[in-house]
Protein backbone atom coordinates (compact mmCIF):
# COMPACT_ATOMS: atom_id res chain seq x y z
CA UNK A 1 0.00 0.00 0.00
CA UNK A 2 1.69 2.89 -1.16
CA UNK A 3 1.67 6.30 1.30
CA UNK A 4 1.57 9.81 0.05
CA UNK A 5 4.25 10.23 -3.16
CA UNK A 6 5.56 13.71 -4.19
CA UNK A 7 7.42 14.72 -6.92
CA UNK A 8 9.97 15.63 -7.60
CA UNK A 9 12.12 14.97 -4.76
CA UNK A 10 14.40 17.80 -5.09
CA UNK A 11 13.78 21.17 -7.70
CA UNK A 12 16.48 23.91 -8.17
CA UNK A 13 14.79 27.30 -9.76
CA UNK A 14 15.51 31.04 -10.39
CA UNK A 15 14.69 33.59 -8.06
CA UNK A 16 11.37 35.14 -10.43
CA UNK A 17 10.65 31.60 -11.65
CA UNK A 18 6.90 29.40 -11.20
CA UNK A 19 7.30 25.67 -9.61
CA UNK A 20 4.38 23.15 -9.85
CA UNK A 21 4.91 20.30 -7.08
CA UNK A 22 2.51 17.33 -7.67
CA UNK A 23 1.54 14.99 -4.53
CA UNK A 24 -0.47 11.32 -4.38
CA UNK A 25 -2.10 10.82 -1.42
CA UNK A 26 -1.96 7.69 0.34
CA UNK A 27 -5.37 5.44 -0.85
CA UNK A 28 -7.80 5.73 0.85
CA UNK A 29 -7.54 8.90 1.99
CA UNK A 30 -9.53 12.26 0.82
CA UNK A 31 -7.65 15.36 1.91
CA UNK A 32 -4.15 16.73 1.40
CA UNK A 33 -2.77 19.59 3.33
CA UNK A 34 0.60 21.16 2.50
CA UNK A 35 3.28 22.51 4.56
CA UNK A 36 6.35 24.26 4.51
CA UNK A 37 9.44 22.94 6.37
CA UNK A 38 12.09 25.86 6.31
CA UNK A 39 15.50 24.92 7.60
CA UNK A 40 15.57 24.14 11.59
CA UNK A 41 11.63 24.47 11.94
CA UNK A 42 8.83 23.00 12.32
CA UNK A 43 6.30 22.49 8.83
CA UNK A 44 4.12 25.60 8.88
CA UNK A 45 0.87 25.15 7.36
CA UNK A 46 0.18 26.58 4.07
CA UNK A 47 -3.41 25.38 3.17
CA UNK A 48 -6.20 21.97 2.53
CA UNK A 49 -7.83 20.75 -0.08
CA UNK A 50 -11.19 18.72 0.06
CA UNK A 51 -13.69 17.71 -2.40
CA UNK A 52 -11.42 19.92 -5.05
CA UNK A 53 -11.74 22.90 -2.76
CA UNK A 54 -9.47 24.93 -0.53
CA UNK A 55 -11.10 24.33 2.56
CA UNK A 56 -8.32 26.35 5.19
CA UNK A 57 -5.69 28.72 4.11
CA UNK A 58 -2.28 29.76 6.81
CA UNK A 59 -0.31 32.95 6.49
CA UNK A 60 1.25 32.94 3.03
CA UNK A 61 0.99 35.12 0.01
CA UNK A 62 -1.52 34.53 -2.93
CA UNK A 63 1.88 33.40 -4.37
CA UNK A 64 0.98 30.01 -3.26
CA UNK A 65 -1.71 28.51 -4.87
CA UNK A 66 -2.94 25.05 -4.97
CA UNK A 67 -5.27 22.66 -6.99
CA UNK A 68 -7.06 19.38 -6.03
CA UNK A 69 -8.06 17.05 -8.67
CA UNK A 70 -11.29 14.56 -8.93
CA UNK A 71 -8.62 11.69 -7.82
CA UNK A 72 -7.64 13.65 -4.90
CA UNK A 73 -4.13 14.63 -6.02
CA UNK A 74 -2.83 17.63 -5.66
CA UNK A 75 -0.45 20.21 -7.33
CA UNK A 76 1.30 23.15 -5.08
CA UNK A 77 1.82 26.08 -7.46
CA UNK A 78 4.74 29.41 -6.39
CA UNK A 79 4.78 32.01 -8.29
CA UNK A 80 7.33 34.77 -8.34
CA UNK A 81 10.11 32.76 -6.50
CA UNK A 82 11.62 34.21 -3.95
CA UNK A 83 15.16 33.16 -2.63
CA UNK A 84 13.00 33.00 0.98
CA UNK A 85 10.87 29.66 -0.64
CA UNK A 86 13.47 27.52 -0.66
CA UNK A 87 12.29 24.40 2.36
CA UNK A 88 11.62 21.37 2.20
CA UNK A 89 7.62 21.09 1.34
CA UNK A 90 5.51 18.44 2.81
CA UNK A 91 2.27 17.32 1.60
CA UNK A 92 0.12 15.17 4.10
CA UNK A 93 -3.11 12.94 3.57
CA UNK A 94 -5.47 12.05 5.76
CA UNK A 95 -9.22 10.77 5.95
CA UNK A 96 -10.50 11.29 9.24
CA UNK A 97 -7.98 14.04 11.89
CA UNK A 98 -8.69 11.70 14.77
CA UNK A 99 -6.13 9.25 13.31
CA UNK A 100 -3.70 11.73 12.21
CA UNK A 101 -1.80 12.39 8.59
CA UNK A 102 0.57 10.84 6.83
CA UNK A 103 3.05 13.02 5.37
CA UNK A 104 5.03 12.37 1.90
CA UNK A 105 8.92 12.76 1.96
CA UNK A 106 8.57 16.34 0.70
CA UNK A 107 9.93 18.06 -2.21
CA UNK A 108 13.43 19.99 -1.47
CA UNK A 109 12.60 23.10 -3.09
CA UNK A 110 16.01 25.87 -3.52
CA UNK A 111 15.58 28.86 -5.60
CA UNK A 112 18.98 30.68 -6.67
CA UNK B 1 5.07 33.53 18.57
CA UNK B 2 5.61 29.89 18.68
CA UNK B 3 2.20 27.84 19.69
CA UNK B 4 3.98 24.96 20.70
CA UNK B 5 7.19 25.29 22.59
CA UNK B 6 9.13 22.09 22.40
CA UNK B 7 12.39 21.56 25.03
CA UNK B 8 15.18 20.98 24.82
CA UNK B 9 16.34 22.08 20.58
CA UNK B 10 18.83 19.82 20.86
CA UNK B 11 19.63 16.45 22.86
CA UNK B 12 22.68 14.15 22.09
CA UNK B 13 23.17 11.10 24.59
CA UNK B 14 24.46 7.53 24.83
CA UNK B 15 22.91 4.44 24.10
CA UNK B 16 21.24 3.40 26.97
CA UNK B 17 20.15 6.22 28.66
CA UNK B 18 16.55 7.60 29.64
CA UNK B 19 15.29 11.17 28.39
CA UNK B 20 12.68 13.19 28.21
CA UNK B 21 11.58 15.74 25.50
CA UNK B 22 8.49 17.95 26.30
CA UNK B 23 5.99 20.42 24.42
CA UNK B 24 4.46 23.17 26.29
CA UNK B 25 1.95 25.86 25.28
CA UNK B 26 -0.36 28.49 26.91
CA UNK B 27 -3.37 27.34 25.14
CA UNK B 28 -5.36 24.56 25.82
CA UNK B 29 -5.49 21.90 22.31
CA UNK B 30 -8.20 19.59 21.86
CA UNK B 31 -5.14 16.84 21.40
CA UNK B 32 -1.77 16.63 20.30
CA UNK B 33 0.19 14.42 17.95
CA UNK B 34 3.90 13.17 18.31
CA UNK B 35 6.14 12.80 15.04
CA UNK B 36 9.76 11.52 14.42
CA UNK B 37 11.35 12.93 11.14
CA UNK B 38 14.35 11.51 10.13
CA UNK B 39 16.96 13.62 7.53
CA UNK B 40 15.38 13.97 4.16
CA UNK B 41 12.10 12.37 5.13
CA UNK B 42 8.68 13.75 6.05
CA UNK B 43 7.49 13.62 9.47
CA UNK B 44 5.97 9.57 11.11
CA UNK B 45 3.26 9.86 13.23
CA UNK B 46 4.13 8.47 16.65
CA UNK B 47 0.94 8.90 18.50
CA UNK B 48 -2.49 10.95 19.08
CA UNK B 49 -2.84 11.78 22.85
CA UNK B 50 -6.27 13.12 23.03
CA UNK B 51 -7.67 13.25 26.83
CA UNK B 52 -6.09 15.34 29.77
CA UNK B 53 -3.90 12.94 31.39
CA UNK B 54 -3.70 10.19 29.10
CA UNK B 55 -0.93 8.05 28.93
CA UNK B 56 0.19 6.15 25.97
CA UNK B 57 3.28 3.68 26.01
CA UNK B 58 4.90 2.46 22.58
CA UNK B 59 7.10 -0.07 22.89
CA UNK B 60 10.09 2.13 24.50
CA UNK B 61 8.09 5.38 24.45
CA UNK B 62 5.92 6.95 26.79
CA UNK B 63 3.67 10.05 25.88
CA UNK B 64 1.72 11.95 28.49
CA UNK B 65 -0.68 14.42 27.67
CA UNK B 66 -1.11 17.40 30.77
CA UNK B 67 -4.35 17.11 32.96
CA UNK B 68 -5.19 20.88 31.55
CA UNK B 69 -4.35 19.56 27.80
CA UNK B 70 -1.79 22.52 27.34
CA UNK B 71 1.80 20.27 27.84
CA UNK B 72 2.35 17.27 26.72
CA UNK B 73 5.56 15.11 27.40
CA UNK B 74 7.78 12.00 25.48
CA UNK B 75 9.44 9.63 27.26
CA UNK B 76 12.04 7.00 25.62
CA UNK B 77 13.65 4.86 28.10
CA UNK B 78 17.32 2.60 27.03
CA UNK B 79 17.49 4.72 24.12
CA UNK B 80 19.01 3.65 20.77
CA UNK B 81 20.67 4.74 17.92
CA UNK B 82 17.58 4.49 15.96
CA UNK B 83 15.80 6.71 18.10
CA UNK B 84 18.08 9.35 16.21
CA UNK B 85 15.63 12.03 14.23
CA UNK B 86 13.29 15.30 14.88
CA UNK B 87 10.59 14.65 17.30
CA UNK B 88 7.63 16.88 16.35
CA UNK B 89 4.68 17.81 18.45
CA UNK B 90 1.74 19.12 16.71
CA UNK B 91 -2.13 20.01 17.41
CA UNK B 92 -5.04 21.84 15.56
CA UNK B 93 -4.25 25.35 16.02
CA UNK B 94 -6.83 26.31 19.09
CA UNK B 95 -7.20 29.54 18.01
CA UNK B 96 -9.87 28.18 15.02
CA UNK B 97 -12.06 25.78 16.73
CA UNK B 98 -12.48 22.25 14.81
CA UNK B 99 -9.63 23.70 12.87
CA UNK B 100 -7.89 21.09 10.40
CA UNK B 101 -4.56 23.54 10.35
CA UNK B 102 -1.96 21.83 12.41
CA UNK B 103 0.54 23.45 14.27
CA UNK B 104 3.92 22.66 14.85
CA UNK B 105 6.39 22.65 17.63
CA UNK B 106 9.74 23.89 16.26
CA UNK B 107 10.98 19.90 17.14
CA UNK B 108 13.54 18.35 19.58
CA UNK B 109 16.88 17.25 17.30
CA UNK B 110 18.02 14.11 19.20
CA UNK B 111 21.02 12.16 18.47
CA UNK B 112 21.93 8.68 20.36
CA UNK B 113 25.26 7.72 20.22
CA UNK B 114 26.38 4.21 19.97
Amino acid sequence: DAGVTQSPTHLIKTRGQQVTLRCSPKSGHDTVSWYQQALGQGPQFIFQYYEEEERQRGNFPDRFSGHQFPNYSSELNVNALLLGDSALYLCASSFNRAQGYTFGSGTRLTVV
Amino acid sequence: TQLLEQSPQFLSIQEGENLTVYCNSSSVFSSLQWYRQEPGEGPVLLVTVVTGGEVKKLKRLTFQFGDARKDSSLHITAAQPGDTGLYLCAGPNPAQGGSEKLVFGKGTKLTVNP
